[in-house]
């Protein structure tokens, strides 16, 4: 079992809608990424984050290091938000071996 | 100016061949990796580079050697190439050392593919 979980795996939906895909991981970490991974093949940094909450534009992701459960959520969804989202976690050691990444989050949004 | 630029962005050969992939970055930053992503999009670290000393090397054959000329480069030789190291490679960096605090900027990947 792969100690990051992403749900869902694939979403579809439809322009307009609020979106969340979420990323549950069952170890301690000390720092949780958002990426995100256009059709194209591009990865983007979307967020990093520790503790509590960060919004950029129509994004928000938040993080609960209690529950070991970070949220990404995407307000109003367009076309162009349709990628592949991708959570990764540094696990408290800090070491760079132990970025563990999730498999991932398809997202397609409907015009 | 593209932050974190790979080439090539192709790259098809033949098993046994011996290949370099190239990444440069110009964002001043300390910390260069290379990743691999398989065919299920799974992405995994390989290796992590501090101001041109080699600060983790992930459980990778020894036909992959990283060099780094300088800050600024993350060159990723291949030696021997076989049918599963097909695969997209990703060059990214970050300020600082290692991943705690700082964003990573990811090159826009060279696809290679192993005949």
């Amino acid at each position: 079992k792969n100690e990051v979980e992403q749900s869902p795996q694939n979403l579809t939906a439809q322009e307009g809608e609020f979106i969340t895909i979420n990323c549950s991981y069952s170890v301690g970490i000390s720092a949780l990424h958002w990426l995100q991974q256009h059709p194209g093949g591009g990865i983007v940094s979307l967020f990093m984050l520790s503790s509590g909450k960060k919004k950029h534009g129509r994004l928000i992701a938040t993080i609960n290091i209690q529950e070991k459960h970070s949220s990404l959520h995407i307000t109003a969804s367009h076309p162009r938000d349709s990628a592949v989202y991708i959570c990764a976690v540094l696990l408290s050691s800090g070491s760079a071996r132990q970025l563990t990444f999730g498999s991932g989050t398809q997202l397609t949004v409907l015009p | 100016d593209t932050a974190v630029s790979q080439t090539p962005k192709y790259l098809v050969t033949q098993m046994g061949n011996d290949k370099s992939i190239k990444c440069e970055q110009n964002l001043g930053h300390d910390t260069m990796y290379w990743y691999k992503q398989d065919s299920k999009k799974f992405l995994k670290i390989m290796f992590s580079y501090n101001n041109k000393e080699l600060i983790i090397n992930e459980t990778v054959p020894n036909r992959f050697s990283p060099k780094s000329p300088d800050k600024a480069h993350l060159n990723l030789h291949i030696n021997s190439l076989e049918l599963g190291d097909s695969a997209v490679y990703f060059c990214a960096s970050s300020r600082g050392t290692g991943f705690s605090y700082n964003e990573q900027f990811f090159g826009p990947g060279t696809r290679l593919t192993v005949l």
